[in-house]
């Protein structure tokens, strides 16, 4: 079975720090792609950062960067520079295609909170 | 450019009734996902639409069901409503059927009373 774990179901930091949010995921695929989404209030789910698995080098996106683990199968998010926007749900994902089959599975979210 | 789009943004309904939720996808994208997000969960894949056929299903039952139009547009239909089916239903679309990244639209909210 295709599944993502995020272990923190919430956390909170301190504006202008910076905080990492982990993610597991498991599957018997060798390519896929994994992501990072945001879901303010709002509830529109935004693309955070991406990172395709045949690729060693960690995605960076202005202040959001990850650390890809493809061994251990992990892949973290870290926020640098927190700012007050930056409080939502955080979603972990990965996509792999078998044939011209593929979607998106989800973790359950961690809610981060940043604090004045 | 459009993003993504949906409607209705909130919907009442009562056990066994029967919804209807639309979606427009991204400018250039021929693909849609629909997603059903219960709360304080991630989003589950309920289905696929590409070429105006379902290509892929996730594990939801047969009264739920979709469609998808010439211009690339979709629907999601939900029969015989059941209280479990209160959820954010969420739309995403992509440039073709595999490519990875997919973006979301706002959500429609439906609470089943």
């Amino acid at each position: 079975a295709q599944t993502v774990t995020q272990s923190q179901p919430e956390m909170s930091v301190q504006e202008a720090e910076t905080v990492t949010l982990s993610c597991t995921y498991d599957t018997s695929e060798n390519n896929y792609y994994l992501f990072w989404y945001k879901q303010p209030p709002s509830r529109q789910m935004i693309l955070v950062i991406r990172q395709e698995a045949y690729k060693q080098q960690n995605a960076t996106e202005n202040r959001f960067s990850v650390n890809f683990q493809k061994a251990a199968k992990s892949f973290s998010l870290k926020i640098s520079d927190s700012q007050l926007g930056d409080t939502a749900m955080y979603f972990c994902a990965f996509i792999t295609f078998v044939g011209s089959q593929g979607n998106l599975i989800f973790g359950k979210g961690t809610k981060l909170s940043v604090k004045p | 450019d459009a993003g993504v789009t949906q409607s209705p943004t909130h919907l009442i309904k009562t056990r066994g009734q029967q919804v209807t939720l639309r979606c427009s996808p991204k400018s250039g994208h021929d693909t849609v996902c629909w997603y059903q997000q219960a709360l304080g969960q991630g989003p589950q894949f309920i289905f696929q639409y590409y070429e105006e056929e379902e290509r892929q299903r996730g594990n939801f039952p047969d009264r739920f069901s979709g469609h998808q139009f010439p211009n690339y547009s979709s629907e999601l239909n939900v029969n015989a409503l059941l209280l479990g089916d209160s959820a954010l239903y969420l739309c995403a679309s992509s440039l073709d059927l595999i490519q990875e990244t997919q973006y979301f639209g706002p959500g429609t909210r439906l609470l089943v009373l």
